[in-house]
């Protein structure tokens, strides 16, 4: 079947290590997002790729990083500099065109203590 | 700075009754519109979008929503919940014009009481 998958499913690391969340996809999508979800903020976007090689900074790009090397892996990175990274990462696809629906992935919880 | 705004955090509802959810967007060029729900334990996934044409669309489970320009406002409606509409609701806009985006609101809280 395709679909998204995000690993781990739980993740916990310790104040000031990096940490990368993996998203892959089999969809054959072009473009891939990742998302922030916090109790009543909803989703924010960090960071997105349209295409292979080329991805754009959301709206709360810092203290995160991405690459975009193959079509169907949008890994991020949480570095030490994101002050606040303890959340629910979510990674989502789509075809990349405006009228293209998200697929979603069933999201990363990071605790970092 | 382009927002989404979802007017209520938690909506409360006994079977049956209407529900209505406001969403309004701060954005002056083309968008296209999504809700997306997640159920309890789900994922999200695509309850319905606006491209172009027909400001009323229907989506899945008896939800509809009407694109109101002047109002820059997206609401969902369906005529009679059930115990089963029990989820998080969000509003997602599309921002073509260089963004090439989608943005979401904050979510609304909905709870169905049998």
């Amino acid at each position: 079947d395709g679909g998204i998958t995000q690993s781990p499913k739980y993740l916990f690391r310790k104040e000031g290590q990096n940490v990368t969340l993996s998203c892959e996809q089999n969809l054959n999508h072009d473009a891939m997002y990742w998302y922030r979800q916090d109790p009543g903020q909803g989703l924010r976007l960090i960071y997105y790729s349209q295409i292979v090689n080329d991805f754009q900074k959301g709206d709360i790009a810092e203290g995160y990083s991405v690459s975009r090397e193959k079509k169907e892996s949008f890994p991020l990175t949480v570095t030490s500099a994101q002050k606040n990274p303890t959340a629910f990462y979510l990674c989502a696809s789509s075809e990349g065109q405006r009228n293209s629906p998200l697929h979603f992935g069933n999201g990363t919880r990071l605790t970092v203590t | 700075a382009q927002s989404v705004s979802q007017h209520n955090h938690h909506v409360i509802l006994s079977e049956a009754a209407s529900l209505e959810l406001g969403c309004n967007y701060s954005y002056g060029g083309t968008v296209n519109l999504f809700w997306y729900v997640q159920y309890p334990g789900q994922h999200l996934q695509l309850l319905l979008k606006y491209f172009s044409g027909d400001p009323l669309v229907k989506g899945i489970k008896g939800f509809e929503a009407e694109f109101i320009k002047s109002k820059f406002s997206f609401n969902l409606r369906k005529p009679s919940v059930q115990w089963s509409d029990t989820a998080e609701y969000f509003c997602a806009v599309y921002l073509s014009g260089g963004y090439n985006k989608l943005i979401f609101g904050a979510g609304t809280r909905l709870a169905v009481h049998p």
